[in-house]
C-alpha cells in the first residue's frame, strides 16, 4: 500500500523568506500523481500544485515550486517570498494512475511570522 | 454558488441522534467523496461515488450511511455515533473517477461533535 510521510509537523517562516516543506512517499508504481494541498484556518482545502511522475520538469505555480526526486521518492514544496496568507496546514498527497485512490500525508502546519 | 458547499458547518449530536450531512458541488463533476479528518491523523477516505454509484467503501462502520441521489449531491447519514466519531468531515468532488481526472475540489467541511 502506498504511504505518504511528512516529517515536519510544524514549520515557521519569516514573512518574505523562503521555506521548504518535505514529503516522501512509498509506491511500487512508476506512473502516478503528486499534489500539495493547502488548508487555511477556514478549513477549505485547495490545491496548490501538482506533479505528474512522468514529467522530469519540476512544477511551478507563481511563488510555489516543487523539487521532485523520483528515485528518492521525495516531493518537497518550496514557498518563496512567504506571505501571511500562506499560513495553513499543508498536505502532500499521492494518487495512483488507475483510480482515485488518494493517499494523504499527516500534514505540516506552517506559521508565517510578521 | 460555486465550488463545493457543505451544510451544516457545525453539528453537535448525542449518541442516539440521527442526523445527516449534506454536500453539493456546482462544478459539473461526476465523482464525489467523503473524508474524515481527525486531529493529528491523515485524511481518511470513507466513500467514493462515481455517477451516483458507490465505487469505494473503506471499511467504514455501518453507523455511517452515504447517499448520492444525483451527481451534484452527496449525503452522509449518521446514526448511533460514538464520541470517537467526532471529527471534521470533508466532502470533495472531481471531474471523474479514473485515470483521466487529476485533482479533487474540497468543501469547507462539517465539524461534528458527538456527545
Amino acid at each position: 500500500a502506498q504511504t505518504v510521510t511528512q516529517s515536519q509537523p510544524e514549520m515557521s517562516v519569516q514573512e518574505a523568506e523562503t521555506v521548504t516543506l518535505s514529503c516522501t512517499y512509498d509506491t511500487s508504481e512508476s506512473d502516478y500523481y503528486l499534489f500539495w494541498y493547502k488548508q487555511p484556518p477556514s478549513r477549505q482545502m485547495i490545491l496548490v500544485i501538482r506533479q505528474e511522475a512522468y514529467k522530469q520538469q519540476n512544477a511551478t505555480e507563481n511563488r510555489f515550486s516543487v523539487n521532485f526526486q523520483k528515485a528518492a521518492k521525495s516531493f518537497s514544496l518550496k514557498i518563496s517570498d512567504s506571505q501571511l496568507g500562506d499560513a495553513a496546514m499543508y498536505f502532500c498527497a499521492y494518487r495512483n494512475p488507475y483510480g482515485q485512490n488518494f493517499v494523504f500525508g499527516p500534514g505540516t502546519r506552517l506559521s508565517v511570522l510578521p | 454558488e460555486t465550488g463545493v458547499t457543505q451544510t451544516p458547518r457545525h453539528l453537535v449530536m448525542g449518541m442516539t441522534n440521527k442526523k445527516s450531512l449534506k454536500c453539493e458541488q456546482h462544478l459539473g463533476h461526476n465523482a464525489m467523496y467523503w473524508y474524515k479528518q481527525s486531529a493529528k491523523k491523515p485524511l481518511e477516505l470513507m466513500f467514493v461515488y462515481s455517477l451516483e454509484e458507490r465505487v469505494e467503501n473503506n471499511s467504514v462502520p455501518s453507523r455511517f450511511s452515504p447517499e448520492c441521489p444525483n451527481s451534484s449531491h452527496l449525503f452522509l447519514h449518521l446514526h448511533t455515533l460514538q464520541p470517537e466519531d467526532s471529527a471534521l468531515y470533508l466532502c470533495a468532488s472531481s471531474q471523474d473517477w479514473g485515470p483521466s481526472s487529476y485533482e479533487q475540489y474540497f468543501g469547507p467541511g462539517t465539524r461534528l461533535t458527538v456527545t
